[in-house]
C-alpha cells in the first residue's frame, strides 16, 4: 500500500536558523496537504499542493510539490519560537478513495530562543 | 458549529466493553473522517463518509470497529470489546466536500483501555 515517509524526525534549531522537512511517497499522489500540530494540540491544516512542480509561499513558509509528484518540502526560513510542533505531510493516493489521506509521521520541530 | 466537536475528549473503559466516540462535525460539511493517532506518530487513516454514506473503511483494523452517520452529520465511532492495544487518540475531522478536501480536525478523544 501507499507509503509516505518524512524526515527528519526531529530538528532542533536556533532561533533564527532555517529549518526544511521533506516528505517522499511511494507512489505518485494526488495531491500533498501540510499540518501543524503544536504540542497537545490537534492538526491544523496549512496548504495542498496539487499541480506537478507547484511552489506556494505563506509569509516565511515555503511549500513545494516535486515533478514526478512524489516528493514535497516544507521550508521555514528564519524560524521562531512560534514555529514549534510536529510539521506533517498528508498525500493523496490516485489508486486510494479521494478521502483517504495517508499522512507521514511528521518532524518534530523545536526552536531555542 | 463552529468547530468540529468530539465527545467525550477522555474515555477510560476497561477491557472488554464497548465505546462509543461522538463526533459533529463543522455545519454543512460533506466529509467526515475518522482518524486514529498514536503519540509520536501521525494520524492513521481509519475511514470516511461522504453524506450518510461510507465511502471508504479500508482503514478499520478488524471488525470490532464500525462507524455510522446516519444522517449525514454526526458520526459515532463504535469499538466493540475493546482491547488495550486500543488505546490511542482517536479525532475526527470534516472537509467542506471530497474536492475541497481541507480538513478540520477536532479535539480528539483519548481512549485508555484498562
Amino acid at each position: 500500500g501507499q507509503q509516505v515517509m518524512q524526515i527528519p524526525q526531529y530538528q532542533h534549531v536556533q532561533e533564527g536558523e532555517d529549518f526544511t522537512t521533506y516528505c517522499n511517497s511511494s507512489t505518485t499522489l494526488s495531491n500533498i496537504q501540510w499540518y501543524k500540530q503544536r504540542p497537545g494540540g490537534h492538526p491544523v491544516f496549512l496548504i495542498q499542493l496539487v499541480k506537478s512542480g507547484e511552489v506556494k509561499k505563506q509569509k516565511r513558509l515555503t511549500f513545494q510539490f516535486g515533478e514526478a509528484k512524489k516528493n514535497s518540502s516544507l521550508h521555514i526560513t528564519a524560524t521562531q519560537t512560534t514555529d514549534v510542533g510536529t510539521y506533517f505531510c498528508a498525500g493523496g493516493d490516485y489508486g486510494g478513495s479521494q478521502g483517504n489521506l495517508i499522512f507521514g509521521k511528521g518532524t518534530k520541530l523545536s526552536v531555542k530562543p | 458549529g463552529a468547530g468540529v466537536s468530539q465527545s467525550p475528549r477522555y474515555k477510560v473503559t476497561k477491557r472488554g466493553q464497548d465505546v462509543a466516540l461522538r463526533c459533529d462535525p463543522i455545519s454543512g460539511h460533506v466529509s467526515l473522517y475518522w482518524y486514529r493517532q498514536a503519540l509520536g506518530q501521525g494520524p492513521e487513516f481509519l475511514t470516511y463518509f461522504n453524506y450518510e454514506a461510507q465511502q471508504d473503511k479500508s482503514g478499520l483494523p478488524n471488525d470490532r470497529f464500525s462507524a455510522e452517520r446516519p444522517e449525514g452529520s454526526i458520526s459515532t465511532l463504535t469499538i466493540q470489546r475493546t482491547e488495550q492495544r486500543d488505546s490511542a487518540m482517536y479525532r475526527c475531522a470534516s472537509s467542506f466536500d471530497s474536492v475541497n478536501t481541507e480538513a478540520f480536525f477536532g479535539q480528539g478523544t483519548r481512549l485508555t483501555v484498562v
